[in-house]
Formats: C-alpha cells, structure tokens, sequence
C-alpha cells in the first residue's frame, strides 16, 4: 500500500530550531512537498523537492533522501507564528498523498 | 491573481440530504483535486479532474462524485449524507496534473445533523 509517516506532535523553543521527519511509501515518485495549515485555515505551499539534497526557502529548509524514501522539514529561527500543523505529500504515480500531519508546538 | 475559491465556506445539512460544493480554481490552472479532512486523519484524498477528465479516484464510496466543466471549474456533489460527512472539503488547484505545487482554497465546512 501506499503509506506517508510523520510525527503526530513536535514542542520546541521559540528561537530553536526544529525537524519535522516524513518517511514514504509510494507506487511511483514524482516529488515531495511540504505544506502548512493554521488553525481554521487552508493548507499553503511551503517546499518541493524532487531530486535529492536540500532546499532552502528563509528560515525553512526541505531534504530528500529517494533511496531512504525519507524526507525532513527543517525550520530554524522559530517563531510563535510557525505554530501550526505541517503536512508532508508525495506526488505517486496516480495521485498526491498527504501525511496525517504534524502539529507544532512552541513554547515561549 | 485570485486564489481558488469555494463555496459555500459553511453548510449543515441532514443525513439523507444531498450537498454540492463549487471550486473554482486559480486562472489558467487545469488541474483540480478535492479532499477531505477530518481532525486526526489529515487530508485524504477524493479525486482529481484534469481538462474535465477525472483522473484518479480516491477509496471513497460512490456517493461522493465530482465533475469538472470546460472553464476547470469544478464541482464536488455528495449524496445520502451521513453524520461521517461531516469535515472540511478542500479543493486544490494546480497548473497541470503533475504539478507537486498545489493550491488550496479555504475549504468548505459541512455538518451533518
């Protein structure tokens, strides 16, 4: 089957940095993306990666390792704004699949 | 550039009823997808239509259908309604059906009672 696992819940520091983890199990592969939803908002765009190595965007940062099927969202300098729930999703052969997302925690 | 666009963003029907739900995505983007989420199962996916062919179909019951017209515009029905109904719809656009990049609009919010 066709599975996407990331952590449920993740607490850090304002200030800290975090890595949220996504590991992957797809028929095919064509990229993985990061996206971010507030409470009560929509999901946004926040990081593609389609070949392997890191991806830089501000204070976040995306990496994909294909042949560990493995991937991490890196977010540094964090902030209370950045609390919010992240989801990993990998384009498949037929179809893009989410993970159950992962909601941050920021302590002040 | 207007974002995608939902409507109706609330609703509450009753078990039984039928609901539609309209998306209308960013101009020029011919792809379109809807989803479902639910507090604790993220976002599962419903279908997706690309030039007004649908191109995958999620594991969902055949009372959830989908159609896109010739303009991308695309519209979601559900029929027989039931109290697990109830979630936020999201429909996501993106400019082809391989596109990793996918824009959501803000979700139409159903509650079955």
């Amino acid at each position: 089957g066709q599975s996407l696992e990331q952590p449920s819940e993740v607490t850090a520091v304002e200030g800290a940095i975090v890595q949220i983890n996504c590991t992957y199990q797809t028929s095919g592969f064509y990229g993985l993306s990061w996206y971010q939803q507030h409470d009560g908002g929509a999901p946004t765009f926040l990081s593609y990666n389609g070949l392997d190595g890191l991806e830089e965007t501000g204070r976040f940062s995306s990496f994909l390792s294909r042949s560990d099927s493995y991937g991490y969202l890196l977010l540094q300098e964090l902030q209370m704004k950045d609390s919010a729930s992240y989801f990993c999703a990998v384009r498949g052969d037929d179809k893009i699949i989410f993970g159950k997302g992962t909601r941050l925690h920021i302590l002040p | 550039k207007a974002g995608v666009t939902q409507t109706p963003r609330y609703l509450i029907k009753t078990r039984g009823q039928q609901v539609t739900l309209s998306c209308s995505p960013i101009s020029g983007h011919r792809s379109v997808s809807w989803y479902q989420q639910t507090p604790g199962q993220g976002l599962q996916f419903l279908f997706e239509y690309f030039s007004e062919t649908q191109r995958n179909k999620g594991n969902f019951p055949g009372r959830f259908s989908g159609r896109q017209f010739s303009n991308s515009r695309s519209e979601m029905n559900v029929s027989t309604l039931e109290l697990g109904d109830s979630a936020l719809y999201l429909c996501a656009s993106s400019a082809d059906w391989r596109g990793n990049t996918i824009y959501f609009g803000e979700g139409s919010w159903l509650t079955v009672v």
